[in-house]
């Protein structure tokens, strides 16, 4: 069984740029939750999608926004960057949300903005 | 407001030794508490987790222990093996599946 993958593993980007960023949940998982990690902040929940609808969002600015396809596939926007959304952008998979605390995580894409 | 917290950022421990990392919370509401574990280049592994009506869970090495009235959550690993080494994130799971992680403890099990 495939396990959560994560696209792409590296990207640079200059300040203002957006990005996208791609997940592809475990086959069978309807929920998708996106993290920020940071040295500082540690892991930041972002927000979660299930079946197509942001169910859970966390406390950061409405640059960032994601959105979930029917097949659960989740991609995560930022637009307009700043320096300090550089960080390692963490996407985990759950078969309805991570209610008993486990759920399964991505490699990451790290995101270096300059 | 970190409702999930660790105060040590770093820890060290020699092999074969107990490691004991430490977490409080400060929002009683919580349905399952949890750990993860992550290596450099690798994202975060389930490690083990605790329902809130419970004190104690045990997974082979890993002990989770729960401390309501202190607030206080706690992993002990016993015992340590270097491979051990890596960043603990201690959490919570809210009631809508999202899950809230402190800010990290690196353990480094030295041989």
């Amino acid at each position: 069984k495939a396990g959560v993958t994560q696209t792409p593993r590296y990207l640079i980007k200059t300040r203002g740029q957006q990005v996208t960023l791609s997940c592809s949940p475990i086959s069978g998982h309807r929920s998708v939750s996106w993290y920020q990690q940071t040295p500082g902040q540690g892991l930041q929940f972002l927000f979660e999608y299930f079946s197509e609808t942001q169910r859970n969002k966390g406390n950061f600015p409405g640059r960032f926004s994601g959105r979930q396809f029917s097949n659960s596939r989740s991609e995560m926007n930022v637009s307009t960057l700043e320096l300090g959304d550089s960080a390692l952008y963490l996407c985990a998979s759950s078969l309805e949300g991570a209610l008993t605390g486990e759920a399964f995580f991505g490699q990451g894409t790290r995101l270096t903005v300059v | 407001d970190q409702q999930v917290k660790q105060n040590s950022p770093s820890l060290s421990v020699q092999e074969g030794r107990i490691s004991i990392l430490n977490c409080d919370y400060t929002n009683s509401m919580f349905d399952y508490f949890l750990w993860y574990k992550k290596y450099p280049a690798e994202g975060p592994t389930f490690l083990i987790s605790i329902s809130s009506i419970k004190d104690k869970n045990e997974d082979g090495r890993f002990t989770v222990f729960l401390n309501k009235s202190a607030k206080h959550l706690s992993l002990h690993i016993v015992p340590s093996q270097p491979g051990d080494s890596a960043v603990y994130f201690c959490g919570r799971a809210g009631s809508q599946g999202n899950l809230i992680f402190g800010k990290g403890t690196k353990l480094s099990v030295k041989p």
